[in-house]
């Protein structure tokens, strides 16, 4: 069975600065696929980042890019010039290429940005 | 593009009645939609896998006769949650699937009083 690991219940940025926020998991599997999610207040859970494991480039959106290590199992975040609206519950999440596209959460971390 | 909604937004209740939940994918077709329950403060809890035109794979330990789902179309999954009781007082949320992708609908606040 997959697991995710998110080892950092809470985090705080000044606005505009940057963050990394962590994410381990544990697989025997080679395909798959991993995400970031982010659920502010209003709780709904929005896409963040998409990277397909086979894939080396990691993976990036505007102020969003990830650090994703394969043997070392990890797949951090990193959110540049933070604003507010950042503010959030991060979710990092596994999905097995090929199979059922249920996903394994971590189990988040409350990212506040500070004016 | 991959939206889902979800109705209602909130639901407040009497013990002993039934809820249903609607969930939509707005402008793809989703053969796979799944359904979350989240308490404050925790991660999502996957309740169950719903296939269209076939039956609800529930995970361990949810009652399959107490949340009903029922995914009739391509683009509509529903969780009717019956007798409901405080204790099913809770966040749900569906999502829909997008080949290995998964979109999440904005969540539906159950109250049973």
């Amino acid at each position: 069975a997959q697991t995710v690991t998110q080892s950092q219940p809470e985090m705080s940025v000044q606005e505009a600065e940057t963050v990394t926020l962590s994410c381990t998991y544990d697989t025997s599997e080679s395909n798959y696929y991993l995400f970031w999610y982010k659920q502010p207040p209003s709780r709904q859970m929005i896409l963040v980042i998409r990277q397909e494991a086979y894939k080396q480039q990691n993976a990036t959106e505007n102020r969003f890019s990830v650090n994703f290590q394969k043997a070392a199992k990890s797949f951090s975040l990193k959110i540049s010039d933070s604003q507010l609206g950042d503010t959030a519950m991060y979710f990092c999440a596994f999905m097995k290429r090929g199979g059922s596209e249920k996903l394994v959460f971590g189990k988040g971390t409350k990212l506040t940005v500070n004016p | 593009g991959a939206v889902v909604s979800q109705h209602p937004s909130r639901v407040i209740c009497k013990s002993g009645t039934s809820v249903k939940i609607e969930c939509r994918s707005l402008d793809f077709q989703a053969t796979t939609m799944f359904w979350y329950r989240q308490f404050p403060k925790q991660s999502l809890m996957l309740m169950a896998t719903s296939n269209e035109g076939s039956k609800a794979t529930y995970e361990q330990g949810v009652e399959k006769d107490k949340f009903l789902i029922n995914h009739a179309s391509l683009t509509l999954s529903t969780l009717t949650v019956t007798s409901a009781h405080p204790e099913d007082s809770s966040f749900y949320i569906c999502s829909a699937t997008v080949p290995d992708t998964q979109y999440f609908g904005p969540g539906t606040r159950l109250t049973v009083l």
